[in-house]
């Protein structure tokens, strides 16, 4: 069964509008998540490291003040798309990690979030 | 800078066996990764390699040589389902995850 649950599976909103994306994992404690956005036909692009009780990490060109991201519980990040536009449709997807188990264990994804911008 | 190469994409038919290459030049090794993306969904974890060799899992088989900095993924008894992309995954020093592009696997009937 899933062990990363994503939500909402699709969007579809208005230019300008904010868009709330919620990442939880299900059966374990998760101090890191991931956030990544892929464009179609393209790989996965990581966009930010979600840690649970500070700041994200943001990757280079990624910003910070557009994508917001929270980590206020050991099971739950949300990334929030301030002002969205067209260009920012893509696929969204999180992933989390099961540190208990060791370092090297795998991530578990979420189902992604389609955001449709119009 | 920290690199993962893999064909972009291949062809093969159903029935048959497939290999997909993976060489990488990262910052450390802490193991690597193959998932499997269909189009339009999210990855799913197929297999874990931290030392060289070959780890069986059913139809599917991955292998790994830490001094080559490669690895591939076996794919036998091809079936139609098994059309995705298969990407490659480094975990590195700072145990952060460096993702290949990703190998588009077509299968023909």
């Amino acid at each position: 069964g899933a062990v990363v649950s994503q939500h909402p599976s699709w969007v579809i909103c208005k230019s300008g509008t904010s868009v709330k994306i919620e990442c939880r994992s299900l059966d374990f404690q998760a101090t890191t998540m991931f956030w990544y956005r892929q464009f179609p036909k393209q790989s996965l692009m990581l966009m930010a490291t979600s840690n649970e009780g500070s700041k994200a990490t943001y990757e280079q060109g990624v910003e910070k003040d557009k994508f917001l991201i929270n980590h206020a519980s050991l099971t739950l990040s949300t990334l929030t798309v301030t002002s969205a536009h067209p260009e920012d449709s893509s696929f969204y997807i999180c992933s989390a990690r099961d540190h208990r188990k060791g370092d090297g264990q795998p991530q578990h994804f979420g189902d992604g979030t389609r955001l449709s911008i119009l | 800078g920290q690199n993962i190469d893999q064909p972009t994409e291949m062809t093969a038919t159903e029935g048959a066996i497939v290999q997909i290459n993976c060489t990488y030049q990262t910052s450390g090794f802490n193991g690597l990764f193959w998932y499997q993306q269909h189009a339009g969904e999210a990855p799913t974890f197929l297999s874990y390699n931290v030392l060289d060799g070959l780890e069986e899992k059913g139809r599917f088989s991955s292998f790994l040589s830490r001094s080559k900095g490669y690895s591939y993924l076996l794919l036998k008894e091809l079936q139609m389902k098994d059309s995705a992309s298969y990407l490659c995954a480094v975990l590195d020093s700072n145990y952060q995850l460096i993702w290949g592009a990703g190998t588009k696997l077509i299968i023909k009937p």
